[in-house]
């Protein structure tokens, strides 16, 4: 069965450290997403991607970064972790802009 | 710009009685509207989704939401609840436009008690 995979599910890591997350799909969408989960905010968008080669900025996209080189992967990139980046980390896809999005089951980042 | 309101954060309920869980949304363009339900240490799963057509939409496991656009509305309703609805809810919206961005409301936490 198709999926989207997070890895690593849960990541401890000092300040000033670069973190990747990776985001794998097997649905072949197009359409790609970042979200951070926090408290009283909800999920927020942080960078999002409409295919190979593309990236655009979501909502909080200050400190991360994304690249798109093939269809199934997204990293999302911290290049100096912030403790205030610690939060719940979500990707989902969607095969087009106009369909649901599939969500992946999250990385816990703690940021010490 | 959209915006998303879930005007409680916490609902405890009683198993088998009826729950609401209010939305409300500001939007200067038409949207299409969703209930996402996340269970424990889970990501998120649609419950639900208003496109078009009928103003009242279902789920498969009897919750129930009805856009009221002149209230600006989408609230999810279920009759009885069961201990497993034991969740949070994310009411979310997404222009009608091809960005896709979906934006999310900060959450209710539903808490059913036996």
């Amino acid at each position: 069965d198709a999926e989207i995979t997070q890895s690593p599910r849960h990541k401890i890591t000092e300040t000033g450290r670069q973190v990747t997350l990776a985001c794998h799909q097997t649905w072949n969408h197009n359409n790609m997403f970042w979200y951070r989960q926090d408290l009283g905010h909800g999920l927020r968008l942080i960078h999002y991607s409409y295919g190979v080669q593309d990236t655009n900025k979501g909502e909080v996209s200050d400190g991360y970064s994304v690249s798109r080189s093939n269809t199934e992967d997204l990293p999302l990139t911290l290049e100096s972790a912030a403790s205030s980046q610690t939060s719940v980390y979500f990707c989902a896809s969607s095969e087009s802009t106009r369909d649901e999005q599939y969500f992946g089951p999250g990385t816990r980042l703690t940021v010490t | 710009a959209q915006s998303v309101t879930q005007l409680d954060s916490q609902v405890p309920v009683f198993e088998e009685a009826p729950v609401e869980l209010r939305c409300n949304y500001s939007s200067s363009v038409s949207v299409y509207l969703f209930w996402y339900v996340q269970y424990p240490n889970q990501g998120l799963q649609l419950l639900l989704k208003y496109l078009s057509g009928s103003t009242l939409v279902e789920s498969i496991n009897g919750f129930e939401a009805e856009f009221n656009k002149s209230q600006t509305s989408f609230h999810l309703r279920k009759p009885s609840v069961h201990i497993s609805d034991t969740a949070e809810y994310f009411c979310a919206v997404r222009d009608m436009g091809n960005t896709g961005k979906l934006i999310f409301g900060q959450g209710t936490t539903l808490q059913v008690k036996p």
